[in-house]
């Protein structure tokens, strides 16, 4: 069974870093692209960033360019999200997700996700 | 690729079908992806390819069209079919698109 499990949100002021943490288990997690989607609280679904299996191949959501690092250690089975100079408009749950390619650079659909982890940006 | 979805809210009584639709501003051939979300819950993957059923999901959810109009049918809605419904475009990337939603509520 695919399970993704996130950690590392909280509360943090504006202007703030915070990293994020996925641990992956149940099915061969360097074989495949993984992602970053995030929802604001009551509101819809956000591609945030894409990475793929080899880390050769990275891809981020005009909001967060610049300020947003997506990496992943294979040996760990872990996904990580770096933040920096965090906004009020970056509040929302991150969710880590599978893609359903394996052994490709490209990007699809998702067929597994985390159960998120929820980012507050506050003074 | 901008996608659009209608209605933003359904509302449906149980038994009936719901038909939902999505519309992306470019074509997408067939790269489009359906998810279910109920409220506290991640969402769930239900339809890839526009039309194929993914593992584990019932008959009664079917997916259709191809190149900007899509469609997604739950027939005899269940109890636990009442939830938000996303589309999404994985033909053009990064990045990955998704709809705003569909609510499908109890009439």
């Amino acid at each position: 069974e695919v399970r993704l499990v996130e950690s590392g949100g909280g509360l943090v002021q504006p202007g703030r870093s915070l990293r994020l943490s996925c641990v992956a288990s149940g099915f061969n997690f360097d074989d495949y692209v993984m992602h970053w989607v995030r929802q604001a609280p009551g509101k819809g679904l956000e591609w945030v960033s894409g990475i793929s299996w080899h880390s050769g191949s990275v891809g981020y959501a005009d909001s967060v360019k610049g300020r947003f690092t997506i990496s992943r250690d294979n040996a760990k089975n872990s996904l990580y999200l770096q933040m920096n100079s965090l906004r009020a408009e970056d509040t929302a749950f991150y969710y880590c997700a599978k893609d359903f390619l394996h052994d490709s650079d490209g990007y699809s659909f998702i067929d597994s996700w985390g159960q998120g982890t929820l980012v507050t940006v506050s003074s | 690729i901008v996608m659009t979805p209608s209605p933003a809210t359904l509302s449906v009584s149980p038994g009936e079908t719901a038909t939902l639709s999505c519309r992306a501003t470019e074509s997408i051939s067939i790269n489009l992806a359906w998810y279910q979300q109920k409220p506290g819950q991640a969402p769930r993957l239900l339809i890839y390819a526009a039309s194929t059923r993914a593992s584990g999901i019932p008959a009664r959810f079917s997916g259709s069209g191809s190149g900007t109009e899509f469609t997604l049918t739950i027939s005899s809605l269940q109890s636990e079919d009442f939830a938000v419904y996303y589309c999404q475009q994985y033909h053009n990337w990064p990045p990955l698109t998704f709809g705003g939603g569909t609510k499908v509520e109890i009439k």
